[in-house]
């Protein structure tokens, strides 16, 4: 069964208090792997696609990672205002369908 | 680029209605749109897969003649809840596949309320 687990559930961080979040998938059929952001009430937000093993990809303070198993987001030096629920999925072979992770919700405290 | 809207963003309605939500990708042609709900604290959960020009497929569980897709053309898809009851209450987000990356860009959402 397609699976899409993501830890930890839960993160609160100093300001300035590096860290990674993990995510771990089934690997059969990955096309793409993706990482969004949600903010309450909001619907999520695009932040990276992943293809293979290996690949890497930043955007500010976000680094991620994708191995055969599992991604990473890197969140470096962090900001209060990268407080926020950040979502994992995967997208197999047969369609576009994502499967998503339950989410780490992250809290930056200045 | 790749933006997505939803209309409305907020509707409160009485027991018995329908209600319809637009789902619009503003600036990209989406192969697939879908249709997701979100309870309180829970990651989404997929209703429903819409192609244009076809019927859509839903999950199981989903019951289709509650939950109507429409999709009109490559940048519309609509879902409309008939016969509204309060447990039908929810946050509604779609999504839209980029047609030349397979990116799925996300509404803002439609939050609504049944009384």
């Amino acid at each position: 069964e397609d699976q899409v687990t993501q830890s930890p559930e839960a993160l609160r961080l100093q300001e300035g208090e590096s860290s990674s979040l993990n995510c771990s998938y089934t690997v059969s059929g990955l096309r793409g792997l993706f990482w969004y952001r949600q903010d309450p009430g909001k619907g999520p937000e695009f932040l990276f696609t992943l293809y293979s093993a290996g690949e890497e990809k930043e955007k500010e303070r976000l680094k991620a990672t994708l191995t055969k198993k599992e991604s990473f987001l890197h969140i470096t030096a962090p900001k209060p205002e990268d407080s926020a629920t950040y979502l994992c999925a995967k997208v197999n072979n047969q369609g576009g369908k994502l499967i998503f992770g339950q989410g780490t919700e992250l809290s930056v405290k200045p | 680029g790749a933006v997505v809207s939803q209309h409305p963003s907020r509707v409160i309605c009485k027991s018995g209605t329908s209600v319809k939500i637009e789902c619009r990708s503003l600036d990209f042609q989406a192969t697939t749109m879908f249709w997701y709900r979100q309870f309180p604290k829970q990651s989404l959960m997929l209703m429903a897969t819409s192609n244009e020009g076809s019927k859509a497929t839903y999950e199981q569980g989903v019951e289709k003649d509650k939950f109507l897709i429409n999709h009109a053309s490559l940048t519309l898809s609509t879902l409309t809840v008939t016969s509204a009851h309060p447990e039908d209450s929810s946050f509604y987000i779609c999504s839209a596949d980029h047609r030349s990356s397979y990116e799925q860009y996300f509404g803002p959402g439609t939050r609504l309320t049944v009384t």
